[in-house]
């Protein structure tokens, strides 16, 4: 089936680490997006990537970090730098206009 | 500043009781507005994709409208399994810019 994987489903991480969230895409799209949500706060953009071996910063890139070696794959790896990280992770990819996304990935510190 | 808000924040329904949710858009120019419909711990689901004034589509008991300021979603008899998060995004113009997303409406539908 075509889509957007988005793994893992649950990630917990400890104070002062790295840890890297995983998104796939097989819909041949040429962009994709990194989200986070908050409870009552629309989707802010953390990344983004329009081709292959380029991304921009988005409104809220600050403690992130993302590469895009491959069509397929935008990884976002969360640092330690990022002080508030526990939220819902959303990765999404486009064509034309209209954005499609996966799962999510539910981050917590402990 | 491009800005969406949508409103109410949350909506409480009887089974077949009919009503909308609005979303409202301050934009330079509109490339195109999206519904999305999102389940707890759930990424988005696409909806409806509308790009000018006076459009509309529909999709079983869903049916969206565009304003030159504002898009409703018209939910018509509604059932429970219409209970869910619904989300407004925009594109803006120029070619390039991002989606801005609203913050969403948060239907329950009792039955």
């Amino acid at each position: 089936d075509g889509g957007i994987t988005q793994s893992p489903k649950y990630l917990f991480r400890k104070e002062g680490q790295n840890v890297t969230l995983s998104c796939e895409q097989n819909l041949n799209h040429d962009a994709m997006y990194w989200y986070r949500q908050d409870p009552g706060q629309g989707l802010r953009l953390i990344y983004y990537s329009q081709i292959v071996n380029d991304f921009q910063k988005g409104d809220i890139a600050e403690g992130y970090s993302v590469s895009r070696e491959k069509k397929e794959s935008f990884p976002l790896t969360v640092t330690s730098a990022q002080k508030n990280p526990t939220a819902f992770y959303l990765c999404a990819s486009s064509r034309l206009l209209v954005a499609f996304f996966g799962q999510g990935t539910r981050l917590t510190v402990v | 500043e491009d800005q969406v808000t949508q409103s109410p924040e949350a909506l409480r329904l009887q089974e077949g009781e009919s009503s909308s949710l609005n979303c409202s858009y301050t934009v330079s120019g509109l490339r195109g507005l999206f519904w999305y419909r999102q389940d707890p711990g759930k990424g988005p689901e696409f909806l409806f994709t509308l790009y000018s004034a006076g459009e509309e589509k529909e999709k079983e008991r869903l049916k969206a409208t565009l304003t030159k300021k504002e898009s409703f979603l018209h939910i018509t008899a509604p059932k429970p399994e219409d209970s869910a998060t619904y989300l407004c995004a925009v594109r803006p113009l120029p070619y390039g810019q991002n989606f801005v997303f609203g913050p969403g409406t948060r239907l329950s539908v009792l039955p």
